[in-house]
Order: C-alpha cells, then sequence, then structure tokens
C-alpha cells in the first residue's frame, strides 16, 4: 500500500466548478505540502501546512492531522488552473513522502 | 526575497556528453537534494546532502554525481553512465530552525538528451 493516496488521480471539470482534490496518507507527519506542475512547467509550490486551512486566492487547503487527510480545493476554477496537483507530506524525520499527483484539466 | 534557483529552465545536450545542473539557495537551508521526475511519474530522490562537504545516495544515484563545497550551491553532474537522462530534475532545501522550517522548491529544469 503506498504511503500517500491521492483522489482522483484525473478530474475533468467545466471552468467554474468547485475543485476538490483529496490526500490521504499512513505516517505520522510533521507537514505537507501542495505543489502545483503545469504541463511541461516546473513546480510552484502552492502551501504547506500542519493543521488547520490555509487560502490563498482562489486556493484553499486544509488538514487533518488526526485523520490524516488533506485536501485541496480550487473555487471558481479557471482552464488556468489545468495541472497536476501533488500532495507531498514531509514525515516526523524531515523526508518527503511524494504523492502520484492529480492529473486536473478545466474545460472552458 | 530568498528562493531556490534552478538553471537552465531547459537544456538540451547530445548522449555522451556529462552535464551539469545547477541549483543556488539562499535561505541558508542546511538540507538540500536533488528529485527527478519521469513523464507520468512520481519524483524520485537522486541524492541530499545534510551538511557543506556531506551528501548521501538517495533511491536513484547510479549515473548521477553530486558535491555541496558551499551551503548555496549543490550541483547535480549527469554523467554519460546514466542510461536514461532525458527527465525532469527538480532541486529543493529544507530547514528545520524555526526561522526556515519546511521545504522549499526550485521550478525544475527540464533535460533532453538527443
Amino acid at each position: 500500500k503506498n504511503e500517500v493516496e491521492q483522489s482522483p488521480q484525473n478530474l475533468t471539470a467545466q471552468e467554474g466548478e468547485f475543485i476538490t482534490i483529496n490526500c490521504s496518507y499512513s505516517v505520522g507527519i510533521s507537514a505537507l505540502h501542495w505543489l502545483q506542475q503545469h504541463p511541461g512547467g516546473g513546480i510552484v509550490s502552492l502551501f504547506m501546512l500542519s493543521s488547520g486551512k490555509k487560502k490563498h486566492g482562489r486556493l484553499i487547503a486544509t488538514i487533518n492531522i488526526q485523520e490524516k487527510h488533506s485536501s485541496l480545493h480550487i473555487t471558481a476554477s479557471h482552464p488556468r488552473d489545468s495541472a497536476v496537483y501533488i500532495c507531498v507530506p514531509m514525515d516526523s524525520n524531515y523526508q518527503l513522502i511524494w504523492g502520484a499527483g492529480t492529473k486536473l484539466i478545466i474545460k472552458p | 526575497d530568498g528562493g531556490i534557483t534552478q538553471s537552465p529552465k531547459y537544456l538540451f545536450r547530445k548522449e555522451g556528453q556529462n552535464v551539469t545542473l545547477s541549483c543556488e539557495q539562499n535561505l541558508n537551508h542546511d538540507a538540500m537534494y536533488w528529485y527527478r521526475q519521469d513523464p507520468g511519474q512520481g519524483l524520485r530522490l537522486i541524492y541530499y546532502s545534510q551538511i557543506v562537504n556531506d551528501f548521501q545516495k538517495g533511491d536513484i544515484a547510479e549515473g548521477y554525481s553530486v558535491s555541496r563545497e558551499k551551503k548555496e550551491s549543490f550541483p547535480l553532474t549527469v554523467t554519460s553512465a546514466q542510461k536514461n537522462p532525458t527527465a525532469f530534475y527538480l532541486c529543493a532545501s529544507s530547514g528545520r530552525t524555526l526561522e526556515n522550517y519546511g521545504y522549499t522548491f526550485g521550478s525544475g529544469t527540464r533535460l533532453t538528451v538527443v
């Protein structure tokens, strides 16, 4: 069993829809990163969080340490949000555990 | 602002040539890392360094070499021994103090060997 599970693996939605990407992990962690990677592009760090909720523009990330679960939400989605979103927990030894990513496509 | 600079963003090399990817950080982070990503795959750890003049092999170190002569710099050399060097390479650094806790990521270098 993978230590990090993201769902869904692929998501296609219409512009304007509310998007939720889920991340579940099986190990104790000290923090969790959400990253964004556009097709053929580089990595952009969206959030690092260890509790509660963080918001940046139309992006919201939440984490529940007790339930070992984090979610990334996108409000009023736009085609430019089309990218791969990667959940990356950081374990208690500061090592990253990479999720496989969720490929999001937003259609106009 | 502090951050990590990877250069170049895109790199093309002929087969059989060594190539060095640059990674510089001004975050005063002790630890630095190199990851590789193949199309449709997750990232895998190549090498990491917890302190200057010391580094450790990750999961896929064969065909790669690194150095850590300065705290700010952690260059990765892709040698001709690497059988499939075409990939996306990501550098990261991490800190553990209150001032610089967590990971910071470079934007990546996409290497194509022809």
